[in-house]
């Protein structure tokens, strides 16, 4: 079965550093996500993306964040200048364009900021 | 904003028991979706319910989405080991596409032999 794919699986930055975290969509999705969990908490929602501009995003996600859709396979997501509460797991996800497509996820990058 | 409380927040059951778990929310959802976390992984999707009042099965596993549209409950019959971990329901406002999902608060689940 199709699934969502994340490098690294585990990241470690220094504070103050930019990292950009990678994900290859699921081939025929349009619509792609990314979530973070903080360690012992539910998931919480950071932007959609489609057609190559962002269709929505929370207010956890301000100018420290960017998405990018840099060629025809991978999303990513840079973190600049990184706190240590950014500390998480960070999950992207997949969907179809048809109405009603479920999210899939990938099985996460672990961002340890020390 | 949007708030998912799901319960039992953890759960210690013997193999071959049933379980249920439900999610509430004060606001209206048009999807709801019940994922399962194991350590170290991301969500993955068991069951997806689509209109009010839906009942779907997936194998051991029944989903109900609540006629008001503000709960949905999950269930898992004869229980095994391999059903540890963690239960998140996820509701969206948006029956259409990039559909922003709200999770729930997760109910851990542990299957004891």
């Amino acid at each position: 079965e199709p699934e969502v794919t994340q490098t690294p699986s585990h990241q470690v930055t220094q504070m103050g550093q930019e990292v950009i975290l990678r994900c290859v969509p699921i081939s025929n999705h349009l619509y792609f996500y990314w979530y973070r969990q903080i360690l012992g908490q539910k998931v919480e929602f950071l932007v959609s993306f489609y057609n190559n501009e962002i269709s929505e995003k929370s207010e956890i996600f301000d100018d420290q964040f960017s998405v990018e859709r840099p060629d025809g396979s991978n999303f990513t997501l840079k973190i600049r200048s990184t706190k240590l509460e950014d500390s998480a797991m960070y999950f992207c996800a997949s969907s179809e364009v048809q109405r009603n497509s479920p999210l899939h996820f990938g099985n996460g990058t672990r961002l340890t900021v020390t | 904003g949007q708030q998912l409380n799901q319960s039992p927040q953890s759960m210690f059951i013997q193999e071959g028991e049933d379980v249920s778990m439900n999610c509430t929310s004060s606001s209206i959802f048009n999807t709801w979706l019940w994922y399962k976390q194991d350590p170290g992984e991301g969500p993955v999707l068991l069951i997806a319910l689509y209109k009010a009042g839906e009942l779907t099965s997936n194998g051991r596993l029944t989903a109900q989405f609540g006629i008001t549209r503000k709960d949905s409950f999950l269930n898992i019959s004869a229980s095994i080991p391999s059903d540890v971990g963690i239960y998140f329901c996820a509701g969206a406002g948006n029956t259409g596409t990039a559909s922003k999902l709200t999770f729930g608060t997760g109910t851990r689940l542990q299957v004891t032999l």
